[in-house]
């Protein structure tokens, strides 16, 4: 398996629900990212993981909380979030943090 | 200030027009550079790494080549589906997670 994956692959939301991203990869790899990009504009990183701990957190509010509950999850929830948070979210892995990242497919988000 | 510039913002080819897209970046320690093809609405797509100058390397149609201060992807005879956007990225020598992504070409071949 050489793919990583995302659900759900559209989300429509309010500001004032609570709702969760979900990334999984079996590859193996100890490195997970959640990046965040606006339409024409490259990823911007949110955070990474390393062995399952919270290594990065590129000064994310806080209505964005990550979790690593396994070296093969990776979940990104989300709470009293903001029209402009709208974007499409994608998830990242690598075998380290030095090496060739691995993007799955996007979560579009919708904030009404 | 670190930072990654590709040429052209967007590109349309005939199918079979061979042509080259360029990222230039300027970087304090080059630990790698990354290109990734990207569709609409999809995640980056991961196509090549490159660590040194003179270093290159192929798939298919594309070819991907790096010196000391630009690296180039060259696609021969492109086809429809390689319209894409195409996005470089480097990651300096003392960040080994951070990638630094240039605001990508977008490539439109026509039949």
């Amino acid at each position: 398996d050489t793919e990583v994956t995302q659900t759900p692959k559209h989300l429509v939301m309010g500001m004032t629900n609570k709702k969760s991203l979900k990334c999984e990869q079996h590859m193996g790899h100890r490195a997970m990212y959640w990046y965040k990009q606006k339409a024409k504009k490259p990823p911007e990183l949110m955070f990474v993981y390393s062995y399952e701990k919270l290594s990065i957190n590129e000064s994310v509010p806080s209505r964005f909380s990550p979790e690593c509950p396994n070296s093969s999850l990776l979940n990104l929830h989300l709470h009293a979030l903001q029209p402009e948070d709208s974007a499409l979210y994608l998830c990242a892995s690598s075998h380290s943090q030095g090496n060739e990242q691995f993007f799955g497919p996007g979560t579009r988000l919708t904030v009404l | 200030e670190d930072q990654v510039t590709q040429s052209p913002e967007a590109l349309r080819l005939q199918e079979g027009e061979s042509s080259s897209l360029n990222c230039s970046y300027t970087v304090s320690g080059l630990r790698g550079l990354f290109w990734y093809r990207q569709d609409p609405g999809k995640g980056p797509e991961f196509l090549f790494t490159l660590y040194s100058a003179g270093e290159e390397k192929e798939k298919e149609r594309l070819k991907a080549t790096l010196t000391k201060k630009e690296s180039f992807l060259h696609i021969t005879a492109p086809k429809p589906e390689d319209s894409a956007t195409y996005l470089c990225a480097v990651r300096r020598m003392d960040s080994s997670y951070k990638l630094i992504f240039g605001s990508g070409t977008r490539l439109l071949v026509r039949p």
